[in-house]
């Protein structure tokens, strides 16, 4: 079965860069997530789209903007880069479904690095 | 606020033993999920439990959600080796946006 597809899966960028991470949801599933895990920690919710639309917003700094296309993919920007940005993303994504029960997939992660 | 505590956080048992990790708010959640997590990979589902007081099986783990739906528990029966790793619960809030919040993991380790 096809899962949640994040590209790329290494990123090691420079401080003050920019970096794009991509995700491709299970076809059919209409919401996206996006959540950040540094080392040893638990993922934190960042920002999540359901239908193309931004539906919330966690914990995600203003240096960083993300959005779902037309084909549901949707991309995470992250400008002026900082070495705490360095953490594992993930992207998930949720079927259609009864409103109030999430059941979420999620890649393998994006593992970016800030040097 | 919604806020998943769980516990222990760090557990190492022996091989055979059975272990339950918990997972308590204040918060009444629609669903709940745990997963497995392998280090760099991403979380993997095991079970959503729905309904409160509902109970799911899984080879030799079960999953229970609280009556109320702010806890619940995973109790794991005859530990191997295999089911070392991260297990992770996640509430999903209700009503509103979509969004799962996510509890500080427990890091298992079962010795052979």
């Amino acid at each position: 079965a096809a899962g949640v597809i994040q590209s790329p899966r290494h990123l090691i960028k420079e401080k003050r860069e920019t970096a794009t991470l991509k995700c491709y949801p299970i076809p059919r599933h209409d919401t996206v997530y996006w959540y950040q895990q540094g080392p040893g920690q638990d993922p934190q919710f960042l920002i999540s789209f359901y239908e193309k639309m931004q539906s919330d917003k966690g914990s995600i700094p203003d240096r960083f903007s993300a959005q779902q296309f037309s084909d549901y993919h949707s991309e995470l920007n992250m400008s002026s880069l900082e070495l705490g940005d360095s953490a594992l993303y993930f992207c998930a994504s949720s079927p259609p479904g009864t409103a109030g029960n999430t059941e979420a997939f999620f890649g393998q992660g994006t593992r970016l690095t800030v040097v | 606020t919604q806020l998943l505590e769980q516990s222990p956080q760090f557990l190492s048992i022996q091989e055979g033993e059975n272990l339950t990790v918990y997972c308590n708010s204040s918060s009444v959640f629609s669903s709940l999920q745990w997963y497995r997590q392998e280090p760099g990979e991403g979380p993997v589902l095991l079970v959503t439990v729905v309904t409160g007081g509902e109970v799911k099986k899984l080879k030799r783990l079960t999953f229970q959600f609280g009556d109320a739906r702010k806890d619940s528990s995973l109790h794991i029966t005859a530990a191997q080796p295999g089911d070392t790793g991260l297990y992770l619960c996640a509430g999903a809030v209700q009503g509103g946006a979509q969004k799962l919040v996510f509890g500080q993991g427990t890091r298992l380790t079962i010795n052979p």
